[in-house]
């Protein structure tokens, strides 16, 4: 049954670096998105792809956060400068062209700055 | 922001019961609802949906109910199983193709053998 990978499963890093997470989306989705969840938050929505846009992001994702979709199956998103709050589980997800708006949810990375 | 929520945070059950979990909204532009799984160090996993003109949908032990006019959905699992412990999301959705999800905080159900 075709997933969502991404990687790494956990990124440590210090305060002010940057960071890439990586995800392979499934391969005939469409949409694509990443949310995040706070340790003992709700899952939050960040940004949504389609088209080789951004399609919709949240108040989170500012000046310091980026998406690329650099080949026809990597789904990146970059932190330029890494700050204390960004630690939390990062969820990358796609979807077809589905009449619910069912996604399909990645593993997460798990992204710890210090 | 609470548009999705999600009152109960835990539930316990004998297995072989009933799980009931409750789910409440406040936008009415929301069109499609989902429920997703999650257990520790996975995604979530979808479950079921269904549309705003539904009032159920039912795919085998799981059935959600839907009633638009009390913002207020519900998921039954019957009957629950020790591998139906694993958090619950409620999820909505606007009507167009595409769109956020917005979650509701979670409910964790512990099935006792």
């Amino acid at each position: 049954e075709p997933e969502v990978t991404q990687t790494p499963s956990h990124q440590v890093t210090q305060m002010g670096q940057e960071v890439i997470l990586h995800c392979v989306p499934i391969s005939n989705h469409l949409y694509f998105y990443w949310y995040r969840q706070i340790l003992g938050q709700k899952v939050e929505f960040l940004v949504s792809f389609y088209n080789n846009e951004i399609s919709e992001k949240s108040e989170i994702f500012d000046d310091q956060f980026s998406v690329e979709r650099p080949d026809g199956s990597n789904f990146t998103l970059k932190i330029r400068s890494t700050k204390l709050e960004d630690s939390a589980m990062y969820f990358c997800a796609s979807m077809g062209q589905d009449l619910y708006n069912e996604q399909f949810f990645g593993p997460g990375t798990r992204l710890t700055v210090l | 922001d609470q548009q999705v929520k999600q009152n109960s945070p835990s539930l316990s059950v004998q297995e072989g019961r009933i799980s009931i979990l409750n789910c409440d909204y406040t936008n009415s532009m929301f069109d499609y609802f989902l429920w997703y799984k999650k257990y520790p160090a996975e995604g979530p996993t979808f479950l079921i949906s269904i549309s705003s003109i539904k009032d159920k949908n039912e795919d085998g032990r799981f059935t959600v109910f839907l009633n638009k006019s009390a913002k207020h959905l519900s998921l039954h699992i019957v009957p629950s199983q020790p591998g139906d412990s694993a958090v619950y999301f409620c999820a909505a959705s606007g009507q167009a193709a595409g769109n956020k999800l917005t979650f509701g905080g979670g409910t964790r159900v512990l099935v006792k053998p």
